[in-house]
């Protein structure tokens, strides 16, 4: 049973636009959330992140919007350019309940973002 | 700051045979994660290490395993290899994953492949 989902397989943006990735998530415990973007054999890179305590954060062009209510995040990214091309990365983790420590990451299935000129 | 190194990048094994693959942290990273990439089943946790210690396990087979160093650096094992097994294991790092509020920094993965 997937807890993170991505449902978009794929995304074709036009350079200069908005591009907007969605993620929804079933397990209520999770607290945490992040984007990673991935390019081609490499591992991947940490974008941005936000706690359940907020519903929105910013670092630059990239904003991560959480609807807790709805268990749905989105990740925007004003102005899309041709290097955001690559697979996009929805991730979640929650605390466990003893012993210290968290869960690992759960991923989705990533969203294959295409930046068009 | 180095990034997280993983060696070797590329590794080809038969069924049967055991492999094991290596990570460095980030220098001052306690926390070392290991996840497995595959096309059908996408990033899966397989397990966390924490000064020498495994704290935290995803829902692999005995066959996995790892471990971890004085000095962070951290191995997994897998013996009996499967051609399902093939896939791209990536290690993260994290200066103390102690809770959800902490970024996890990968390394290229290594692509191993079972024929």
């Amino acid at each position: 049973d997937q807890q993170v989902k991505q449902n978009s397989p794929s995304l074709s943006v036009q350079e200069g636009r908005i591009s907007i990735l969605n993620c929804d998530y079933t397990n209520s415990m999770f607290d945490y959330f992040l984007w990673y973007k991935k390019y081609p054999a490499e591992g991947p890179t940490f974008l941005i992140s936000i706690s359940s305590i907020k519903d929105k954060n910013e670092d630059g062009r990239f904003t991560v919007f959480l609807n807790k209510s709805a268990k749905h995040l989105s990740l925007h990214i004003v102005p899309s350019q041709p290097g955001d091309s690559a697979v996009y990365f929805c991730a979640a983790s929650g605390r466990r309940g003893s012993g210290g420590g968290a869960d690992g990451l759960t991923f989705g299935k990533g969203t294959h973002l295409i930046i068009q000129p | 700051k180095a990034g997280v190194t993983q060696t070797p990048r590329y590794l080809i094994k038969t069924r049967g045979q055991q492999v094991t693959l290596s990570c460095s942290p980030i220098s001052g990273h306690r926390s070392v994660s290991w996840y497995q990439q595959t096309p059908g089943q996408g990033l899966q946790f397989l397990f966390e290490y924490f000064s020498e210690t495994q704290r935290n396990k995803g829902n692999f087979p005995g066959r996995f395993s790892g471990r971890q160093f004085s000095n962070s650096r951290s191995e997994m094992n897998v013996s009996t290899l499967e051609l399902g097994d093939s896939a791209l294991y990536l290690c993260a790092s994290s200066v103390n994953l102690a809770g959800p509020g902490e970024t996890q920094y990968f390394g290229p993965g290594t692509r191993l492949l079972v024929l």
